[in-house]
């Protein structure tokens, strides 16, 4: 079975601190892959990253950064130096090569607030 | 490119009738995914379908509700009759090529129902 977990339900920070979102997640197939999705308050569900599971190196891109571990079956994602515009709610999904049709398993969310 | 169009973007309706949902993915795209948002049972998928079939309806919470894709462009999602209970965002999604897990499911902005 497929399945995702997203522990921290609502996070604070203040602004320009640095903040983790934790994912981790279960699967028996050896192909998958992982993604990250924003939702501001504004409502839209963004996309952000897809990973793959063969390919383990970290990925940066800006403030943003994503840290795969297949050992611990993590793909948590680090905002650097927080800003009032990341406050949203974040979503790890997976999707694996064994389901037809890319069925995406979602985590629960995690609410990012970035207090000024 | 045009983004998956999903309209109307707000309904508000009294108990008992009927709700139409629309869809318009993104041209080329050959699967379709309806999800519904609460606060209480965050992003449930409802239905997909890969190339105009449904592939997976179990989500569907009863029979009240029905999904339909006439074609590759278009689909609808109906609650009939409409509950309180309904009121929640539906978000539909679309992705390029059905099966393999590796495609990313781009949202449309989502319907905020509100049944009273």
């Amino acid at each position: 079975a497929q399945k995702v977990t997203q522990a921290q339900t609502e996070i604070s920070v203040v602004e320009k601190e640095d903040v983790t979102l934790d994912c981790v997640y279960e699967t028996r197939d050896t192909t998958y892959y992982l993604f990250w999705y924003k939702q501001p308050p504004s409502g839209e569900l963004v996309f952000l990253i897809r990973r793959n599971s063969f390919d383990e190196q970290n990925e940066i891109s800006g403030r943003y950064s994503w840290n795969f571990q297949k050992s611990t079956s993590s793909f948590n994602f680090t905002i650097t130096a927080s800003q009032v515009v990341d406050s949203a709610v974040y979503f790890c999904a997976l999707s694996a090569s064994r389901d037809t049709g890319n069925q995406f398993y979602f985590g629960t969310g995690t609410s990012l607030t970035v207090i000024p | 490119d045009a983004g998956v169009i999903q309209s109307p973007r707000h309904e508000v309706t009294e108990m008992g009738q009927e709700v139409t949902l629309r869809c318009k993915p993104i041209s080329g795209h050959n699967s379709l995914f309806w999800y519904r948002q609460t606060m209480m049972r965050g992003l449930e998928l409802l239905i997909y379908f890969n190339n105009n079939v449904p592939i997976d309806d179990s989500g569907m919470p009863e029979d009240r509700f029905s999904a339909k894709m006439p074609n590759a462009s278009f689909s609808t999602l109906k609650i009939q009759p409409s509950e309180p209970r309904d009121s929640a965002v539906y978000f539909c999604a679309s992705i390029p090529v059905a099966g393999g897990g590796e495609d990313t499911q781009y949202f449309g902005p989502g319907t905020r129902l509100t049944v009273l």
